[in-house]
């Protein structure tokens, strides 16, 4: 059975510091993708990694995914309370999502 | 440009009642995935629909739950005679299959359900 693990499960900083999140597997995906959840809310898509090593910036957001193509990693950097929410990893193939990182930024 | 239309947002049932939960995906997805999410908790797949087709069902319960996907209108997730372990956020998503094969979602809103 394939699984995503997420580290850490709850977090919380403060404004302006930088942070990283795991998602980790045993089994090789052939793309990932993250989201971020609001209360209330669906998950939004954040972004797609699909090739061994890719990363990817989006804004202050940089997205990692393993040259195994068997983890990905977000880094934050400078976090703001506009960034607190559930960040969530899926794979495809049995599209898999891990239980998601909960992110709380003071301010 | 429409995202995903989740109706109703909030639906309240008695125990043993019928739940009908709507799902239009976005214009030019023919992918409809369907998950539950309980709260404190990630997204647990359900099943995942092509149009007149069931994908995949691996994670829906065998009794009481169902899912189409018409050719005409929306996708359907049908929970019959609910009981309170059923409250809880269902969330669908679509999807193209873009040229990489990776399958990218795009979440509803979801439909909050509630079993008194």
């Amino acid at each position: 059975t394939q699984l995503l693990e997420q580290s850490p499960q709850f977090l919380s900083i403060q404004e302006g510091e930088n942070l990283t999140v795991y998602c980790n597997s045993s089994s090789v995906f052939s793309s990932l993708q993250w989201y971020r959840q609001e209360p209330g809310e669906g998950p939004v898509l954040l972004v797609t990694v699909v090739t061994g090593g890719e990363v990817k910036k989006l804004k202050r957001l940089t997205f990692q995914f393993g040259d195994a193509r068997k983890d990905s990693s977000l880094h934050i950097t400078a976090a703001q309370p506009g960034d607190t929410g559930l960040y969530l990893c899926a794979g495809d193939d049995k599209i898999i999502f891990g239980k998601g990182t909960r992110l709380h930024i003071l301010p | 440009n429409a995202g995903v239309m989740q109706n109703p947002r909030h639906l309240v049932r008695r125990r043993g009642q019928e739940a009908r939960l709507r799902c239009s995906p976005m214009k030019g997805h023919s992918h409809v995935y369907w998950y539950r999410q309980l709260p404190e908790e990630g997204l647990k797949f359900m099943v995942y629909l092509q149009k007149e087709n069931i994908i995949d069902e691996s994670g829906m319960p065998k009794e009481r739950f169902s899912a189409e996907f018409p050719k005409e209108g929306p996708s359907i997730l049908r929970i019959q005679q609910v009981v309170r372990g059923d409250s809880a956020a269902y969330f669908c998503a679509s999807s193209p299959l873009s040229f990489t094969g990776s399958y990218e979602q795009y979440f509803g809103p979801g439909t909050r359900l509630t079993v008194t």
